[in-house]
């Protein structure tokens, strides 16, 4: 059985940084390029970043550019998000999804097969 | 980027049947994925590549994309249907997927 299971999440003041995580089993973890999908309490989903099955490439929302870091490691089966510079709009429950139907060099350019359960960050001074 | 519009809420009776749209430009040149969320979950797949449905989906969900109007339609709905619904494609000019704003699906 497939899952994802995020954690990590907390309560962050505005600047500050989180480190997200993902722990994948039931699949063969580096078959798959992977995601962070994020959704505001009571908003839409917004795609956040992506990356290849061996981390040879990787994506970012303009929202976040050059304030996250999207990783990977293999060998552990898990996925990770580092996020700096925290601000208030961040705050959103982070998903971790497994890519599918994409080109394996190229980040998320098909479907989202199986999600995590999320994690919780809120951005509050 | 590229705009995904879906409309905020659709509403059927039991046994009737939803449709639900993703407007966009030229959307019938992309390929277009639907997620089911429910209260306090994750989302769901529903559909995949249009019209393909994963394993353990019913046959009453289905899927159509043409011109500028892709549609989820969801046959005989039931009242565990009720929940959000989203469309996603991957925008080529942008390079990363991106998602319509969502259509809470109300069983009268």
């Amino acid at each position: 059985e497939v899952q994802l299971v995020e954690s990590g999440g907390n309560v962050v003041r505005p600047g500050g940084s989180l480190r997200l995580s993902c722990a994948a089993s039931g699949f063969t973890f580096d078959d798959y390029g992977m995601s962070w999908v994020r959704q505001a309490p009571g908003k839409g989903l917004e795609w956040v970043s992506g990356i290849t099955w061996n981390g040879g490439s990787t994506g970012y929302a303009d929202s976040v550019k050059g304030r996250f870091t999207i990783s990977r490691d293999n060998a552990k089966n898990s996925l990770y998000l580092q996020m700096n510079s925290l601000r208030a709009e961040d705050t959103a429950f982070y998903y971790c999804a497994r890519a599918r139907g994409t080109d394996p060099d190229m980040v998320a350019t098909g479907y989202f097969d199986y999600w995590g359960q999320g994690t919780l960050v809120t951005v509050s001074s | 980027s590229y705009v995904l519009t879906q409309p905020p809420s659709v509403s059927v009776a039991p046994g009737q049947t939803a449709r639900i749209t993703c407007g966009g430009n030229n959307i019938g040149s992309k390929i277009v994925h639907w997620y089911q969320q429910k209260p306090g979950q994750a989302p769901v797949l529903v559909v995949y590549d249009d019209s393909d449905r994963p394993s353990g989906i019913p046959e009453r969900f289905s899927g159509s994309n043409s011109g500028n109007t892709a549609t989820l339609t969801i046959s005989r709905v039931e009242a565990g249907d009720e929940a959000d619904y989203y469309c996603q494609v991957w925008d080529s000019s942008s390079d990363h997927p991106v998602f319509g704003g969502g259509t809470k699906l109300t069983v009268l």
